[in-house]
């Protein structure tokens, strides 16, 4: 069964620094990963997936994550936070090797960037 | 890009009642739309996978003759939630697959249900 865990419920960094979301992954196929950020009463926004290829993927926003198999890892990565990226940000996976489409998310983390 | 909207965003209504919400896939045809539940300050919850023409798959714990859909266009779908209860409120978000996009789907702004 495929499963992804945010160890952090929040992260608290100061704008201008860099930030880190971390999220960890378990499918038994090869995985697609993504990361969605999502602000008060509002859907999910799309920020960037790893379906294949290179295993740092840049998205939107100025976020990046960089995919790591032997650490099944997909952390999200901002090199200078802003206020504004302050929002709940979800990790999810899908196992490509289902055949299905079944995305499992992971509990969320809440990053707070002060100013 | 590809657009989701969600009719109504929010609803109250009174307990025992029924209530609808749309799920439209404005540019682009969805065969599959998914149904979410996020309760505050958690994760979403898939409750059901919706397939255009056929029946609803819902994942285990969700109860069918609650939450009934319906996927009768390749750009709409709908929840139901029949006799609805306190317990049903909830943010419920539908999200269609991408038919172009490997893996991608995208999200509806959500419908905030109160039940009272």
């Amino acid at each position: 069964a495929q499963s992804v865990a945010q160890p952090e419920d929040q992260v608290n960094v100061a704008e201008g620094n860099p930030l880190t979301v971390k999220c960890t992954y378990s499918v038994s196929g090869n995985p697609y990963l993504f990361w969605y950020v999502q602000y008060p009463n509002r859907g999910l926004q799309f920020l960037l997936k790893y379906i294949t290829g290179d295993n740092l993927v840049k998205g939107s926003y100025g976020f990046e994550a960089e995919f790591n198999k032997s650490q099944t890892s997909f952390h999200l990565k901002k090199p200078s936070a802003l206020v504004s990226d302050s929002a709940l940000y979800f990790c999810a996976v899908r196992d490509a090797g289902t055949g299905g489409f079944k995305t499992i998310f992971g509990a969320g983390t809440r990053l707070f960037v002060k100013a | 890009g590809a657009v989701v909207s969600q009719h109504p965003s929010w609803v109250i209504c009174k307990s025992g009642t029924s209530v609808k919400i749309e799920c439209r896939s404005l540019d682009f045809q969805a065969t599959t739309m998914f149904w979410y539940r996020q309760f505050p300050k958690q994760s979403l919850m898939l409750m059901a996978t919706s397939n255009e023409g056929s029946k609803a798959t819902y994942e285990q714990g969700v109860e069918k003759d609650k939450f009934l859909i319906n996927h009768a266009s390749l750009t709409l779908s709908t929840l139901t939630v029949t006799s609805a209860h306190p317990e049903d409120s909830s943010f419920y978000i539908c999200s269609a697959r991408s038919p172009i996009v490997i893996g991608e789907q995208f999200f509806g702004p959500g419908t905030r249900l109160t039940v009272l």
